[in-house]
C-alpha cells in the first residue's frame, strides 16, 4: 500500500487557480475507485472538499473541481482565497484498503 | 449535530497495548462504515483501518496488520481500536471518520471527522 504521489507544494496568487495531481497505479487508483480530497488548514482537522466525478459535501464550495485520467486524479482550486492555504490530501479506495496521497501544501501569495 | 469524539490516547511504553474509542452522535451510526486515520507529528494522513456498518468486514493497513483490531458497538454508537505491540512509529493523532458511499464507485469517502486523540509511544 504505497502512498499516492502528490506534488509537495503549489502556490498561486489571490484569485488565480491551482491544480494538484494525485498519481498511483492500477491497484491504488483504478478507474472505478473512488477518489476523495481533503483540506487540512493549519492546526485543524481534515475536511472533505470533493469526491467522485464532481461531487462536493453539502454546503461545499463550487471553487473545487476534479478530473481523472487512467491513474491520476487532479483537483483544481479556482479563485484562490487566503483561507485556501493548508495541506491537501487525496485518498483512493485501493481494492479493500484505502490509501492517502503524500499531501500538497498550498500557499496563497 | 453530527459529531465524532475520540478518547483514550495517552503516553505508553513500546511493546504495550492501548485501546482508543470514538463516540458517535447526531446520525444513525449503524448505517455507516467507519475509518481510522492517523497523522504522525508533522506528517501526512495515513489510513489505518475500516470496519463495515455491521462489523462483518474489516480492512487494515499493512503497517499495522496483525497488531490491530477494530470493533464497534452499534447499540452504543461507539467504535474502538486496539493497538498491540506498540512501536514508536505508531505515535500519532488518531482520527475516526465516517464512511459514506456514492453510486457508481468502489470505495467510500470520509465526510465526518473527529477531533482526534493523541497516542505517544515512548519509553
Amino acid at each position: 500500500q504505497s502512498a499516492l504521489t502528490q506534488p509537495a507544494s503549489v502556490s498561486g496568487s489571490l484569485g488565480q487557480s491551482v491544480t494538484i495531481s494525485c498519481s498511483g497505479t492500477s491497484s491504488s487508483i483504478g478507474p472505478y475507485y473512488l477518489v476523495s480530497w481533503y483540506h487540512q488548514a493549519p492546526d485543524k482537522v481534515p475536511r472533505l472538499i470533493f469526491f467522485g466525478n464532481n461531487e462536493r459535501p453539502s454546503g461545499g464550495s463550487d471553487r473545487y473541481s476534479g478530473s481523472r485520467t487512467a491513474y491520476t486524479a487532479s483537483l483544481t482550486i479556482s479563485g484562490l482565497q487566503a483561507d485556501d492555504e493548508g495541506d491537501y490530501f487525496c485518498c483512493s479506495y485501493a481494492g479493500g484498503p484505502s490509501v492517502f496521497g503524500t499531501g500538497t501544501k498550498v500557499t496563497v501569495l | 449535530q453530527v459529531q465524532l469524539v475520540e478518547s483514550g490516547g495517552r503516553v505508553v511504553p513500546p511493546g504495550t497495548s492501548l485501546e482508543i474509542s470514538c463516540a458517535a452522535s447526531g446520525f444513525i451510526f449503524m448505517n455507516h462504515g467507519m475509518h481510522w486515520v492517523r497523522q504522525s507529528p508533522g506528517k501526512g494522513l495515513e489510513w489505518v483501518a475500516f470496519i463495515s456498518y455491521d462489523g462483518s468486514r474489516e480492512e487494515y493497513a499493512d503497517a499495522v496488520k496483525g497488531r490491530i483490531s477494530v470493533s464497534r458497538d452499534n447499540s452504543r454508537s461507539t467504535l474502538n481500536v486496539e493497538l498491540r505491540n506498540l512501536k514508536t512509529e505508531d505515535t500519532a493523532i488518531y482520527y475516526c471518520a465516517r464512511a459514506s458511499f456514492t453510486n457508481g464507485w468502489h470505495g467510500s469517502y470520509m465526510d465526518v471527522w473527529g477531533t482526534g486523540t493523541t497516542v505517544t509511544v515512548s519509553s
